[in-house]
């Protein structure tokens, strides 16, 4: 149990475009999910937290305008990576939890901005 | 005060030994410390998690040590094996809000066969 997807789990764009990321809980309804961003050997760094039908949550300095998240069902979030650049080249992971508070974490989504 | 130190930063242990990783905490408000494993190119994966009213918490070759009063906790792989090269990360949370975890830096461990 408590597995969660993401999708796609690679993505190469150019410069300028958008990207979306799909998190899915699989088999447990995600009261809260969470989006992070690690670069290559380096720690998880979170961006945002998002609740089912309520605004995301945003850490300070992480751009809620470029990053937009959207938490539409208590199985689903997305984040929309806006007007993509190189430097948003990055691993982004999600993860989902229930009241009982343990984080599971998706297996990532390596996006490279051309 | 939010922060989570974790050591040593990589790790290099024979097969068969024990690794063991560290961290250390400032806020007390925190509750929940689980550790995680992540292998290159995927989403970390919960191993073993413990709580302050415990000292340690044993699952299979995997022990928390937590030490409430040092504000300490660590990680212990017993029989370590090839298969456990990966990095590692311990991390914090309060049960107030979102619960959110605030993570170590990581430790990449190496079993050499």
């Amino acid at each position: 149990g408590a597995v969660v997807s993401q999708h796609p789990s690679r993505v190469i764009c150019k410069s300028g475009t958008s990207v979306k990321i799909e998190c899915r809980s699989l088999d447990f309804q995600a009261t809260t999910m969470f989006w992070y961003r690690q670069f290559p050997k380096q720690s998880l760094m979170l961006m945002a937290t998002s609740n089912e039908g309520s605004k995301a949550t945003y850490e300070q300095g992480v751009e809620k305008d470029k990053f937009l998240i959207n938490h539409a069902s208590l199985t689903l979030s997305t984040l929309t990576v806006t007007s993509a650049h190189p430097e948003d080249s990055s691993f982004y992971i999600c993860s989902a939890t229930t009241a009982q508070e343990t984080q599971y974490f998706g297996p990532g989504t390596r996006l490279l901005v051309l | 005060q939010q922060q989570v130190k974790q050591s040593p930063q990589s790790l290099i242990v024979q097969k068969g030994g024990i690794s063991i990783i560290n961290c250390a905490y400032e806020n007390t408000a925190f509750d929940y410390f689980p550790w995680y494993q992540q292998f290159p190119g995927k989403g970390p994966a919960l191993l073993i998690a413990i709580r302050p009213d415990v000292s340690e918490k044993k699952e299979g070759r995997f022990t928390i040590s937590f030490n409430k009063s040092a504000k300490q906790f660590s990680l212990h792989i017993m029989d370590s094996q090839p298969g456990d090269s990966a990095t590692y990360f311990c991390a914090a949370s309060m049960n107030t809000g979102f619960q959110k975890l605030v993570f170590g830096t990581g430790t990449r461990l190496l079993v050499s066969p």
